[in-house]
């Protein structure tokens, strides 16, 4: 089973800078199954990308996705101050769907 | 525009079953292209996968739930439902339903539309 470890655990940047978000998995894993959400507080997670680069409908170029194998990165490029939420990243494999633990991005 | 929406009881007695509906609005659960899932969230922890279903009836269940376990769907009312038997605080969580696109459908593999959560609380 695919176990994905996302760091660092919490993040603490100011708006306008630049975001770098890691996420490792366990073995080597498909990019076309390997997707990154957003949750915001007492909300439902949001999907940012998915095939590990591709923005998903109506999110802004700020955010990208690179990564390949077992190292996948989010980036936002400058951060506004609705992006300080916990990010996810998640896999989907063999009929199985798989989260990292997140990543608490903060002011 | 695509909606869900949870609903069921928010509190649930240890060692009972744990019974939630979602409802889809804006578009057809019966559709080729989608599976639809339930996911789970203890209250500051994060999101655990609990299992999908395909409108012909097809499960497919995180093995670490599925002896306990059951999706159905009813496409007669555009609803899918979760039952959750032997429960104890540990299944305490916000309960999201979503969608997820199935095959070669873009963003396949993925939540793509979530409902808003349905909290969930085991206790006597």
């Amino acid at each position: 089973e695919i176990v994905l470890t996302q760091s660092p655990g919490t993040l603490s940047l100011s708006p306008g800078e630049r975001a770098t978000l890691s996420c490792a998995a366990s073995q080597s894993v498909s990019s076309t199954y390997l997707a990154w959400y957003h949750q915001k507080p007492g909300q439902a997670p949001r999907l940012l990308i998915y095939g590990a680069s591709s923005r998903a409908t109506g999110i802004p170029d700020r955010f990208s996705g690179s990564g390949s194998g077992t190292d996948f990165t989010l980036t936002i490029s400058r951060l506004e101050p609705e992006d300080f939420a916990v990010y996810y990243c998640q896999h989907y494999g063999g009929s199985v769907y798989t989260f990292g633990q997140g990543t608490k991005l903060e002011i | 525009q695509l909606q869900l929406q949870e609903s069921g009881p928010g509190l649930v007695k240890p060692s009972e079953t744990l019974s939630l509906t979602c409802t889809v609005s804006g578009g057809s659960i019966s559709s080729s292209s989608y599976y639809w899932g339930w996911i789970r969230q203890p209250p500051g922890k994060g999101l655990e996968w609990i299992g999908n279903i395909y409108f012909s009836g097809s499960t497919y269940y995180n093995s670490s739930l599925r002896s306990r376990v059951t999706i159905s769907v009813d496409t007669s009312k555009n609803q899918f439902s979760l039952k959750l038997s032997s429960v104890t605080a540990a299944d305490t969580a916000v309960y999201y339903c979503a969608r997820l696109p199935r095959g070669s459908v873009v963003p396949a593999g993925t939540f793509d539309y979530w409902g808003q959560g349905a909290l969930v609380t085991v206790s006597s």
